[in-house]
Formats: C-alpha cells, structure tokens, sequence
C-alpha cells in the first residue's frame, strides 16, 4: 500500500534563509509525487509534480524536489525563504484509486 | 485561479439541519474529489465521482452523500450535521478517472460552521 511521512509538523526559518520540507514516500510501484501549498483560509495550490521524467522537479515561487528512489524521498527546497512562503505544505503520493496525502508541515518565515 | 469554483464560500447552520455544498469542475475535467479539513482530522478524503459515476470512496459518512450530474458539476449533501461536522470542505477536478498522472486542481472551498 502507499503512504507518505512529512517528517515535521512544524518548520520556522528566517526570512532569506534556505528552506526543507522533508516527505518520504512508501509505493510497491512508481507513483505520482506532488506539493502542494495552502495558505490560511485558502485552497489547496499546486507548487511542483513529479511523474517519472526528470527527478529534478522545478515548481512556481522558486521552489524545486527532487526524487530519490533510493531514500524514497521526495524533499521540497526553496534557496531563499520569503514572508510570503508562512503556510502549510502538503506531500502528495498517488495511490492505486485515491490522492494519499501526508499531514501537513507548517512554515514559519521570522522577519 | 484553479478553475475550480465552489459555493457558498460559507455556511452556518444549526445541529440537525441538511446542507448542499456545490463544486464546478475546471472546463474539460471529468473527476470531481470531495475533501473535508479539520483542524484534528486533518484532510480527508470523502468521494471520487469521474464522468457522473461514483469511482471511489474514502471516509465518507453514511449522513453524507454526493452526487455528480450530466454537465459535470457535483453536490456534496450532509444531513443531520453535528458539531464536528464543522470544518472546510474542498473539492477537487482532475482530467481522468486518476489518479495516474493527473493534477489534481482545487476550489477555494466551503467553509461550514455547525452551531
């Protein structure tokens, strides 16, 4: 069966610091990853998606995942950390019939 | 702008009433996925409809149903709504039966107040 960790529920930086937001992944086949973005009040909004092409995945608003089958990980990374990135960040994995969703990581951008 | 559209954007209502949340998939999707997000549940999946037929059911409440109609449009119906049926309700449209490949693309949502 599939399922998907987000390894912290919680995440602060400073503001122009690097970001990471750590996902791993569990498929007995190569799935679909996704990340999405959801700022307070909000709908869900796709940031990036990987489907088996280049593991390197670039995604809106600077930021990129990569894909490693080996580590089963598909962590979200942004260089420079932005006010406007405060939200929380879903991990997506696609199962057999459904979207698996991990349980969030909230991030929180200090001036 | 997702192109999904969802109304009402809120809702309240008291214990024991029946609501309709209604969901427009984007131009072109057949998929509709209905979600509910609390703050101790976190987000969960409640029904999948692809092309006006029911393709999969998650943590759906035998007081809750929904339905998808010819022109791709879907309800989400709750019934003798308690408490804890307080939350954000999203939907979400896709391309295909998924999920595959496929983007999922999310309205803004519904949120529903029970008092």
């Amino acid at each position: 069966a599939q399922s998907v960790t987000q390894l912290d529920s919680h995440v602060s930086v400073s503001e122009g610091t690097p970001v990471l937001l750590r996902c791993n992944y569990s498929s007995s086949y190569s799935p679909s990853l996704f990340w999405y973005v959801q700022h307070p009040n909000k709908g869900l909004q796709l940031l990036l998606k990987y489907t088996s092409a280049a593991t390197l995945v670039k995604g809106i608003n600077g930021f990129e995942a990569e894909f490693k089958k080996s580590e089963t990980s598909f962590h979200l990374t942004k260089p420079s950390a932005h006010m406007s990135d405060a939200a929380e960040y879903f991990c997506v994995v696609t199962g057999t019939y459904k979207y698996i969703f991990g349980t969030g990581t909230r991030l929180k951008v200090l001036a | 702008d997702s192109g999904v559209t969802q109304t009402p954007k809120h809702l309240i209502t008291a214990t024991g009433q029946r609501v309709t949340l209604r969901c427009s998939p984007r131009s072109g999707d057949l998929s509709v996925y209905w979600y509910q997000q609390s703050l101790d549940q976190g987000l969960q999946f409640l029904i999948q409809y692809y092309n006006g037929e029911e393709r999969a059911k998650g943590n759906i409440l035998e007081r809750f149903s929904a339905q998808q109609f010819p022109d791709l449009h879907s309800e989400l119906n709750l019934s003798s709504l308690e408490l804890g049926d307080s939350a954000l309700y999203f939907c979400a449209s896709t391309v295909g039966g998924g999920p595959g490949t496929d983007t999922q693309y999310f309205g803004p949502g519904t949120r529903l107040t029970v008092l």
